[in-house]
């Protein structure tokens, strides 16, 4: 079974601090996605991935950045979080046998 | 950038069929998936469609029109249990595109 996991399942930071957000899978797949999901906005997809030390910018990247050193990491940051960033924060990795998600991890920004 | 339209809520009674559709607009189309996604949990991927036609998983089944940037999830049979939230997504140029989500609600 594919496995995607996250490095927390609920985080409380507070505004300003930075904000490390990592993801592991462990089916050596090349696309990874970082999203964020709000109600009624649906999923949002922030950074993806397609290759180690390759990164573009999703539909929302302002306020977060991404590293990618090795093909099974992919790491969200938030620079200075800010209250708006209170969300809950999904990973994904695909391939040809479809997208699977990770746990997800709800931050909460003071 | 790309756009996805599906209808925001649906309701139907245990053993209905229920048709959830999507619209979408965008550019270097490689295929449209579907998630479901129950209260507190992650998505978790039903359907893929690259080609025209229709795919058929079980009591769930997915259709794709390129030629008209269409497609829908068809819940047949419904249960109790496919009360969720259904995503439709598009994969173009690496990146994969949410829908805001459909939520079907499922009564006895």
């Amino acid at each position: 079974d594919v496995k995607v996991t996250q490095s927390s399942r609920y985080l409380v930071k507070r505004t300003g601090e930075k904000v490390f957000l990592e993801c592991v899978q462990d089916m050596d797949h090349e696309n990874m996605f970082w999203y964020r999901q709000d109600p009624g906005l649906g999923l949002r997809l922030i950074y993806f991935s397609y290759d180690v030390k390759m990164k573009e910018k999703g539909d929302i990247p302002e306020g977060y950045s991404v590293s990618r050193e090795k093909k099974e990491r992919f790491s969200l940051i938030l620079e200075s979080a800010s209250t708006n960033q209170t969300s809950m924060y999904l990973c994904a990795s695909s391939s040809q046998r479809g997208t699977f998600f990770g746990p997800g991890t709800r931050l909460t920004v003071l | 950038g790309q756009s996805l339209e599906q209808p925001s809520e649906v309701t139907a009674v245990e053993g209905a069929i229920v048709q959830i559709n999507c619209t979408y607009q965008t550019s270097g189309f490689y295929g449209l998936s579907w998630y479901q996604q129950h209260d507190g949990g992650a998505p978790t991927f039903l359907s893929y469609n690259a080609l025209d036609g229709l795919e058929e998983t079980g009591r769930f089944s997915s259709f794709l029109s390129r030629s008209d940037s269409y497609g829908y999830l068809l819940l047949q049979e419904l249960q109790m249990k496919d009360s969720a939230s259904y995503f439709c997504a598009v994969e173009s140029d690496y990146k994969l595109s949410f829908g805001a989500g459909t939520t079907v609600t499922v009564r006895a």
